[in-house]
């Protein structure tokens, strides 16, 4: 079975530019997580969307960043306008949640953004 | 609020040696759930193990162990006889299941080398 697909795996790009990221969860899992890992923060969470809804998005940095989920099978982040300091690895994880509680998290391979 | 500790930084031992990775974590919740996670120099994160907080019990998988104890709130994981496709960042992270905070708090990760 194909894991968690995030699209691109790199990407460049200059201050003030729209990025964004894509990612395609694991089929049959009804949550999706967007994390973020810098060297001065670690592994943090963006968003994360049960069922296609947003359910907790503390750890959206500010209104530059947007993501959306449209169906069980995709999800994008935005970035608009990119900062040098959004420069960092952005993984995109699934999961299945159900009555019995949290199931693991899958991870994608990440997608490196560098914004010049 | 929920807090994981990875008090190593970096380790290096020599090929076939064992080693002991230490996590120590932080919650309120009465049930939890324990993750660690290995990130190879390619970058992916990789699920090893997922540990419910109501089963104590020890696991061992191959050349991989993990120790969990509630009393001290530790949860190590121990790799025999080390090889050098040992050599990653490994990482604790910690979910709650009554919060509602499905999202993992991760630890800051400890580097393992394993020399040849």
């Amino acid at each position: 079975d194909a894991g968690v697909i995030q699209s691109p795996r790199h990407e460049v790009t200059e201050m003030g530019q729209e990025v964004t990221l894509r990612c395609k969860p694991i089929s049959g899992h009804n949550s999706l997580f967007w994390y973020r890992q810098t060297m001065m923060r670690g592994l943090e969470l963006l968003i994360y969307f049960n069922n296609n809804v947003p359910i907790d998005d503390s750890g959206m940095p500010e209104d530059r960043f947007s993501a959306k989920m449209p169906n069980a099978s995709f999800s994008t982040l935005k970035i608009q306008p990119s900062e040098p300091r959004d420069s960092a690895v952005y993984f995109c994880a699934s999961s299945l949640e159900s009555g019995r509680g949290q199931e693991t998290q899958y991870f994608g391979p990440g997608t490196r953004l560098l914004v010049l | 609020a929920q807090k994981v500790t990875q008090a190593q930084t970096e380790i290096s031992v020599v090929e076939k040696e064992d080693v002991t990775l230490d996590c120590v974590y932080e919650t309120r919740d009465t049930t939890y759930y324990l993750f660690w996670y290995k990130q190879p120099p390619s970058g992916e994160l990789v699920f090893l193990i997922r540990r419910n907080s109501f089963d104590e019990q020890n696991e061992i998988s191959g050349r991989y162990s993990w120790n969990f104890q509630k009393s001290t709130s530790s949860f190590n994981f121990t790799i025999t006889a080390s090889q050098v496709v040992d050599s990653a960042v490994y990482f604790c992270a910690l979910s709650e299941a009554n919060t509602g905070r499905r999202a993992l708090t991760f630890g800051s990760g400890t580097r393992l080398q394993v020399q040849p």
